[in-house]
C-alpha cells in the first residue's frame, strides 16, 4: 500500500531556530501532500496543502512566512519551521492521498513532535 | 465553526461488546467520510470509508452508518478487542469549492475509544 516516510519524528530545538521536517512517498508519487497539526487532545487541523510544481495553500490564520512549505518533487514536500518558539511545540504530521483515495484513505506519515525551548 | 463533531471524548466497553462511535457535521458539500485510529505519538491509521451516496459500508469488524438527512455517521466496531483501545477521528473531505482549489480532510476532535479485557 501507499506510504509516507515522515522524518525526523521528533525534535527539540532552541527558540529562534528553524526546523525542517520531510515527507516522502515511498511508493506512489504524491502530487498533493497535507500538512496538519495536532495540539494534545485536539483535531488535527489543516495549516496548509502543498502541490508539485506551484505553491502552498495556507489555511486561514497559518503564517506563511512562519511554516514554509516546498513540494520540490512528486515524491518530496518538506515543512520549514521557521524561527521557532515555544507556541510552536506541537505534533505535525503530513498526508497524501494515496492510490484508490478517498475510499482506501489518505495515508499519514508517523508524524512529528516538535518541542520547542 | 466546527464542522465535524465528535461529542463524546471518550467511551469504555467490555471486550466482545460492540462499540458505537458517533460523528455530525454540517458541510453539505462533503463528499466522503473517513475513520482513523491513531496511537498517540502516531500518525493516523485508515479504518474505513464511505461515500455520501451510500448509508452502509462493512469491512470485517468495523461497519460505518451514514444518514445524510441527520448529517450523522456511525462507526460501530463488533465484537470489541483489547487492541482496539486507540483514539478514533471521524473525518469529512471537502471537494474544491473553485476551479483549481485542492480537497480537504476536515477532522473531528477525536473519541478516546477504551476497551477493557
Amino acid at each position: 500500500g501507499a506510504v509516507v516516510s515522515q522524518h525526523p519524528s521528533w525534535v527539540i530545538c532552541k527558540s529562534g531556530t528553524s526546523v525542517k521536517i520531510e515527507c516522502r512517498s515511498l511508493d506512489f508519487q504524491a502530487t498533493t501532500m497535507f500538512w496538519y497539526r495536532q495540539f494534545p487532545k485536539q483535531s488535527l487541523m489543516l495549516m496548509a496543502t502543498s502541490n508539485e510544481g506551484s505553491k502552498a495553500t495556507y489555511e486561514q490564520g497559518v503564517e506563511k512566512d512562519k511554516f514554509l512549505i516546498n513540494h520540490a518533487s512528486l515524491t518530496l514536500s518538506t515543512l520549514t519551521v521557521t524561527s521557532a518558539h515555544p507556541e510552536d511545540s506541537s505534533f505535525y504530521i503530513c498526508s497524501a492521498p494515496g492510490w484508490g483515495s478517498p475510499n482506501y484513505g489518505y495515508t499519514f506519515g508517523s508524524g512529528t513532535r516538535l518541542t520547542v525551548v | 465553526d466546527q464542522q465535524v463533531k465528535q461529542n463524546s471524548p471518550s467511551l469504555s466497553v467490555q471486550e466482545g461488546r460492540i462499540s458505537i462511535l458517533n460523528c455530525d457535521y454540517t458541510n453539505s458539500m462533503f463528499d466522503y467520510f473517513l475513520w482513523y485510529k491513531k496511537y498517540p505519538a502516531e500518525g493516523p491509521t485508515f479504518l474505513i470509508s464511505i461515500s455520501s451516496i451510500k448509508d452502509k459500508n462493512e469491512d470485517g469488524r468495523f461497519t460505518v452508518f451514514l444518514n445524510k438527512s441527520a448529517k450523522h455517521l456511525s462507526l460501530h466496531i463488533v465484537p470489541s478487542q483489547p487492541g482496539d483501545s486507540a483514539v478514533y477521528f471521524c473525518a469529512a473531505r471537502e471537494i474544491p469549492l473553485r476551479l483549481g482549489g485542492s480537497e480537504k480532510l476536515v477532522f473531528g476532535k477525536g473519541t478516546k475509544l477504551t476497551v477493557n479485557p
